[in-house]
């Protein structure tokens, strides 16, 4: 199994709309959790940390759950510039330090 | 302005030939890492250097190698040895401690030919 799973989509998702999906992770000693947008042939960007009690940032909502061991990202209100790979990072505390371990991503394809 | 760079941003090299990719930041991190990105696919952690000096591997080491001589310098040379070198490069920073985020550079795209 691997440590931090996504579906990798693609979510096709009329304008608009509001889309969800998570990201599954199996380390339960996992300290902190962020998603990460990335574009076409360009680096990820953070979008937003994932915080306990759950956060939202304009029309992204992130939750986490950590009984479950997932986290999860909502998108409202979806824009045609919101069409991007949204990679999932769980920092884990490892006997050389943190470790940052990447999700495969979820595509998300916004259309008119 | 602070960030991250990485030269070149596109790269071509012969079978057989090591090929060293270039990672600076001046964002005064202490952590640095690299990561291989292939086509469709997550990020694998290739190496990483937690201070100046020191340097572990990570997941996928083989066929790389690295040098962490200066605090804002972090080289990548992939070697002959790496059996499929052709990905995505991304280089990243960040301050120690576990809620930090990452910052990426734009990477280097690498080709063998």
């Amino acid at each position: 199994r691997k440590e931090v799973e996504q579906d990798p989509g693609p979510f096709n998702v009329p304008e608009g709309a509001t889309v969800a999906f998570n990201c599954t992770y199996s380390n339960s000693a996992s300290q902190s959790f962020f998603w990460y947008r990335q574009d076409c042939r360009k680096e990820p960007k953070l979008l937003m940390s994932v915080y306990s009690s759950g956060n939202e940032d304009g029309r992204f909502t992130a939750q986490l759950n950590r009984a479950s061991q997932y986290i999860s990202l909502l998108i409202r209100d979806s824009k045609l510039s919101d069409s991007a790979t949204y990679l999932c990072v769980v920092n884990s505390l490892r006997a050389a330090g943190n470790k940052l371990t990447f999700g495969g991503g979820t595509r998300v394809l916004v259309k008119p | 302005d602070g960030g991250i760079t990485q030269s070149p941003k596109y790269l071509f090299r012969k079978e057989g030939q090591n090929v060293t990719l270039s990672c600076e930041q001046n964002l005064n991190h202490d952590a640095m890492y690299w990561y291989r990105q292939d086509p469709g696919q997550g990020l694998r952690l290739i190496y990483y250097s937690q201070i100046v000096n020191d340097f572990q591997k990570g997941d996928i080491a083989e066929g790389y190698s690295v040098s962490r001589e200066k605090k804002e310098s972090f080289p990548l040379t992939v070697t002959s040895a790496q059996k499929n070198p052709t990905a995505f490069y991304l280089c990243a920073s960040k301050v120690q401690g576990a809620k930090d985020e990452q910052f990426f550079g734009p990477g280097t795209r690498l080709t063998v030919l």
